[in-house]
């Protein structure tokens, strides 16, 4: 069974910085894309990062470009989302997701974690 | 104000078909695959349809997309009250930055 656990949210200050964990087990992790997805309080969805399996593909939108990195550590099966310069717009429930299949680029996200909420504000 | 246009809310009665749209442009959804997703209030959102008309495994039949041109379309057959829940698209788009993006979003009411 396909489990995604996400870890590292919490309150944060303006300007701060969080890591976010997303440990994953049931799967070939390095066979699968990664992302990270994030939802604000009553709003909609908004892809956050995506990197494929190798970790040679990666992909961020302008609006968290270089704040946000996404990064994988295949030998210890753990999806990472370092966020600095965090302003209140960040604020969020960050969900980690595995692909369907290998691929890339790709948005068809089968497996979901349970998300961590991230809150920035003094 | 999202790339991907989708109207706000949809309703139907059980047993209906309902159907979503998804309204983009030859960037997006004109020449990239259309995908859709199920979210329940606190839950995470769960893939319905991939490669816009492919169904992952334990997605019922009563789930179908389609495609054409520039928009794209969730169909609900039979409907039923556990289907009440928000749907989104998603698209990348090969202009944008290459931009992967989700529609804004539509919450259907099973009356």
């Amino acid at each position: 069974e396909v489990q995604l656990l996400e870890s590292g949210g919490g309150l944060v200050q303006p300007g701060g910085s969080l890591r976010l964990s997303c440990a994953a087990s049931g799967f070939t992790f390095n066979n699968y894309g990664m992302s990270w997805v994030r939802q604000a309080p009553g709003k909609g969805l908004e892809w956050v990062s995506i990197i494929s399996g190798n970790g040679d593909n990666t992909y961020s939108p302008d609006s968290v470009k270089g704040r946000f990195t996404i990064s994988r550590d295949n030998s210890k099966k753990i999806l990472y989302l370092q966020m600095n310069s965090l302003g209140a717009e960040d604020t969020a429930t960050y969900y980690c997701a595995k692909a369907l299949s290998s691929g890339w680029p790709t948005l068809n996200f089968e497996s979901w974690g349970q998300g961590t909420l991230v809150t920035v504000s003094s | 104000q999202s790339v991907l246009t989708q109207p706000p809310s949809a309703s139907g009665t059980p047993g209906q078909r309902v159907t979503i749209s998804c309204s983009g442009s030859s960037s997006n959804i004109g020449r990239n695959y259309v995908y859709w997703y199920q979210q329940f209030p606190g839950a995470a959102p769960k893939l319905l349809i991939y490669r816009n008309n492919q169904r992952p495994s334990g997605v019922p039949d009563r789930f179908s997309g389609s495609k054409s041109g520039t928009s794209a379309s969730l169909a609900i057959s039979g409907l039923r009250s556990e289907d009440e829940a928000d749907y989104y698209c998603a698209a990348w788009d090969d202009i944008l930055s290459d931009s992967a993006m989700f529609g804004g979003g539509t919450h259907l009411t099973v009356l």
